[in-house]
């Protein structure tokens, strides 16, 4: 089955850019998502990339994809305060049969410091 | 709609006692998934449902866990007994089908489980 790895833990100064990484090992899934966990929360889908893609952006969010090495990245840009949670990255092919079932990966901490 | 809803919030329960855990997903979602999210596993999925039907349970870790859809509104997750090495965070997400325009994965609040 899929295995997905991702860093613990990123620290980032208010107004940087952040880089969240991950590595996947099912070259089969077909998107490719993240996902943000605030505090006493659940996760909330950010964005997401389709396999064939190598980037997408959607305001503050880039989303890098390098099928060859198997590796996600999302870049924050001008980070703030609020951007402090967990970031999970995960992998999925939707079907009928199965519908999108999601292996995750381990989170990534983001703090950001004023 | 008001979201994936999660009840209770919280569980404080002793070593061998049943435990109930309920889930009503956002109307008009085919797909019910349960997580347990621990701090040594991360975020495992348990089980999964379409249209209330149990389609891969192969996370559910024990036969101490259960769970259940008896309609498209309502789901229960249960450990009878539970041990302490069940605590943790449990997720309910649901989602509407199957094409990328409707994925997503809406996610309850949680209930944290702890099992003394």
């Amino acid at each position: 089955g899929e295995d997905v790895e991702q860093s613990l833990f990123l620290s980032v100064r208010e107004g940087d850019s952040s880089v969240i990484n991950c590595t996947y090992t099912d070259s089969s899934s077909t998107y490719l998502y993240w996902y943000k966990q605030e505090p006493g929360a659940g996760l909330q889908l950010l964005t997401y990339i389709f396999s064939n893609m190598d980037m997408k952006q959607d305001q503050r969010l880039t989303v890098l994809l390098n099928k060859k090495d198997k590796h996600l990245s999302l870049r924050i840009a001008d980070t703030q305060t609020g951007d402090s949670a967990i970031y999970f990255c995960a992998g999925g092919t939707p079907s009928k049969a199965a519908g999108n079932k999601l292996t995750f990966g381990g989170g990534t901490r983001v703090l950001v410091k004023p | 709609d008001a979201g994936v809803i999660q009840s209770p919030r919280h569980e404080v329960t002793e070593m061998g006692q049943e435990v109930t855990l309920r889930c009503k997903p956002i109307s008009g979602h085919d797909y019910l998934f349960w997580y347990r999210q621990t701090m040594m596993r991360g975020l495992e999925l348990l089980i999964y449902f379409n249209n209330n039907v149990p389609i891969d349970d192969s996370g559910m870790p024990e036969d101490r866990f259960s769970a259940k859809m008896p309609n498209a509104s309502f789901s229960t997750l249960k450990i009878q007994p539970s041990e302490p090495r069940d605590s943790a965070v449990y997720f309910c997400a649901s989602s509407p089908g199957h094409n990328i325009m409707n994925t997503e994965a809406f996610f309850g609040q949680g209930t944290r489980l702890t099992v003394v």
